[in-house]
């Protein structure tokens, strides 16, 4: 069946730490793939896109994704968390590249440590 | 520049009670949709509208019907509410369907509880 996974519900890492959120995707033909974030109360932010070309894509507040097609997976990276990365995160996939609406990953809750 | 707003912030219902959520954008966009959040679900599409005077179904629409009013507002309604639809609702929109590099954006949603 085709869907948007993220294996992980929830993560913890603490402040300067290393992240990254897994996003994993079975559609037949490579669709275009997004990450959001949530933070409390709030609605949805997009941190970075990818439709074709460099497989490595930046986003905004340091995010960055890698795109595998090998592995249909997008995920989500940052060097160093800051406690204001706390937050929702999801995954999304336009799977027919038509501009419709998005299918979204259940989501990864991301706590920060000090 | 407001981007989308969404009314209310926050509305209590008794089942079979109806009520409209309303949203609009004042980016000149052409697309607009509804999705609502459930715990552990993601998003999930009820519908969407590719242009003024046009709407779909998304994955979800059962017990809801749509109105795009303009090209700015796109509202929401159900008819008789149920427990079930007891849910976070958003409201988002991009600039035209069919091209996927347009970002949707996001209202800040409706909390909506169906007791």
């Amino acid at each position: 069946a085709q869907s948007v996974t993220q294996p992980d519900i929830h993560i913890t890492v603490s402040e300067g730490a290393s992240l990254e959120l897994r996003c994993n995707y079975s559609y037949g033909a490579t669709p275009y793939l997004f990450w959001y974030v949530q933070s409390p109360g709030q609605g949805l932010q997009l941190l970075l896109k990818y439709f074709s070309g460099d497989t490595l894509v930046q986003g905004i507040k340091g995010f960055e994704a890698e795109f595998k097609r090998s592995q249909s997976s997008f995920n989500l990276r940052k060097p160093s968390v800051h406690w204001s990365d706390a937050a929702e995160y999801f995954c999304a996939v336009d799977p027919n590249q038509a501009g419709t609406a998005l299918i979204f990953g259940k989501g990864t809750t991301l706590s920060v440590s000090s | 520049n407001a981007g989308v707003t969404q009314t209310p912030k926050f509305q209590v219902l008794k089942t079979g009670q109806s009520m409209t959520l309303q949203c609009a954008q004042d980016m000149n966009h052409n697309s607009m949709y509804w999705y609502r959040q459930d715990p552990g679900m993601g998003l999930r599409l009820i519908y969407y509208s590719a242009s003024e005077g046009t709407t779909d179904k998304g994955e979800v629409p059962n017990g809801y019907n749509v109105s795009r009013l303009n090209k700015r507002e796109f509202s929401l309604r159900l008819e008789s509410a149920a427990p079930s639809q007891t849910s976070v609702y958003f409201c988002a929109s991009s600039l035209s369907r069919g091209s996927s590099t347009d970002t949707q954006y996001f209202g800040p949603g409706t909390r909506l509880t169906v007791l």
